[in-house]
């Protein structure tokens, strides 16, 4: 069984200004890491995905994440925020072998004010 | 490319009714995951359908139940509705193989008073 802990229920952050959204997992196997967004009154929408490779994963809109096998974290990041991304962040994980089958965090309110 | 759409959008109930949601998954995807989402809570999995069988389930009573039909659009019954049920129901479509992402639609609102 796989979890996912994000760290920050809400993370208040001005325009323009730098961004990291914390998202630990817990799990016995392998696994995949996604982040999805949220807006109000939406479904989710797929911003990054980690299979393997390379542990920097660069998604839409400009965030990007980093998979650290050792500190069992996957971060998202932005360097420089808008207003239009203000909404709620899930990260997810799920095992590499049910790929469809995701575990989500309770997620991270983004609030970009200007 | 048509998205995945669910309907209805919205949908209140009273405890003990039982209610059907539906789901139209995107073309060419074979696979349909049901996502229950409470208020300030992450989605939870409810089930999943791979070409009409389901194939994986979470931790939910068999209250909850699924089909999925042969064009792959999919219907999530919920029997003796409590309160507690009320949440957004995701649905997400995908094409079941490895590096296939889900591909959510809008969710169903359901209200249970």
């Amino acid at each position: 069984a796989q979890s996912v802990t994000q760290l920050d229920s809400q993370v208040p952050v001005f325009e323009e200004a730098p961004v990291e959204l914390r998202c630990n997992y817990s799990s016995s196997v392998s696994v995949y890491l996604f982040w999805y967004v949220q807006y109000p009154n939406q479904g989710l929408q797929l911003l990054l995905k980690y299979l393997s490779g390379s542990t920097l994963v660069k998604g839409i809109n400009g965030f990007e994440a980093e998979f650290n096998k050792s500190q069992t974290s996957f971060h998202l990041r932005k360097p420089s925020v808008h207003i239009s991304d203000t909404a709620e962040y899930f990260c997810a994980v799920c095992s590499d072998s049910g790929y469809s089958t995701l575990t989500f965090g309770k997620g991270t309110m983004l609030l970009v004010s200007p | 490319e048509t998205g995945v759409t669910q309907s209805p959008t919205h949908l209140i109930k009273t405890r003990g009714q039982q209610v059907t949601l539906r789901c139209s998954s995107q073309s060419g995807h074979n696979t349909v995951s049901w996502y229950q989402q409470a208020l300030g809570q992450g989605p939870q999995f409810i089930f999943q359908y791979y070409r009409e069988e389901e194939n994986g389930r979470g931790n939910f009573p068999p209250r909850f139940s699924g089909l999925q039909f042969p064009n792959y659009s999919s219907e999530l019954n919920v029997n003796a509705l409590e309160l507690d049920d009320s949440a957004l129901y995701l649905c997400a479509s995908s094409r079941g193989t490895p590096n296939s992402p889900l591909h959510f639609g809008n969710g169903t609102r359901l209200t249970v008073t």
